[in-house]
């Protein structure tokens, strides 16, 4: 079935430090590939999100690429700051239509003062 | 922006008992609703897709009546935990989507905490 690994399940960086989190999907036709942000017992908020026609998206610190042929994804967070502290969940859209999304596991990143 | 409210945010229930859980889109048309059931220290699971005024759409493992979801307008969709258990205690939230939104994103409800004892 459709599927998509995330890594590292965790990441420890110091302040100012950039963070990488990467993402693989084994559906062909998913064509939109958002971030979310989660903090403890909250909603996952959307942070960047990336269709399939484009191969790089930035906002401000946070960056997202994106390769299809390899069906892969990453996010980028640069000049970490303690607030980037929280779990990260991407995720790949699956099916035709308003699809359904299936998430990665998620990376616990821990920014340092 | 689009804002899907959710309740109860936290629910205690006895073990045999049915809880229901509300998500309402407050200003869009919710033509899609996704449930998730989240464990602690884990990623969202997708339960099932409901399209309004449709039979929602369960994924494998997922026992439809066990968890029953009605999408009957554009604006409200239910999830009821019927004859819970304290495995069915989980974090569980709905995600709405639309068809008039020019990039359709996915709005997520706040969550519903459920504890079953």
């Amino acid at each position: 079935g459709e599927n998509v690994e995330q890594h590292p399940s965790t990441l420890s960086v110091q302040e100012g430090d950039s963070a990488v989190i990467k993402c693989t999907y084994s559906d062909s036709a998913s064509n939109y590939f958002p971030w979310y942000k989660q903090e403890l017992g909250k909603r996952p908020q959307l942070i960047i999100d990336i269709r399939s026609n484009v191969g790089e998206k930035k906002d401000q610190r946070i960056a997202v690429t994106l390769n299809k042929t390899a069906k892969h994804f990453s996010l980028h967070i640069t000049e970490t700051q303690p607030e980037d502290s929280a779990v990260y969940f991407c995720a790949a859209s699956i099916g035709a239509g308003f699809q359904k999304l299936v998430f990665g596991t998620g990376t616990r990143l821990l920014v340092s003062p | 922006g689009a804002v899907v409210s959710q309740h109860p945010s936290w629910v205690i229930c006895k073990s045999g008992t049915s809880v229901k859980i509300e998500c309402r889109s407050l200003d869009f048309q919710a033509t899609t609703m996704f449930w998730y059931r989240q464990f602690p220290k884990q990623s969202l699971m997708l339960m099932a897709t409901s399209n309004e005024g449709s039979k929602a759409t369960y994924e494998q493992g997922v026992e439809k009546d066990k968890f029953l979801i009605n999408h009957a307008s554009l604006t409200l969709s239910t999830l009821t935990v019927t004859s819970a258990h304290p495995e069915d205690s989980s974090f569980y939230i709905c995600s709405a989507s639309s068809q008039d939104r020019a990039n359709y994103g996915y709005t997520f409800g706040s969550g519903t905490r459920l504890t079953v004892v």
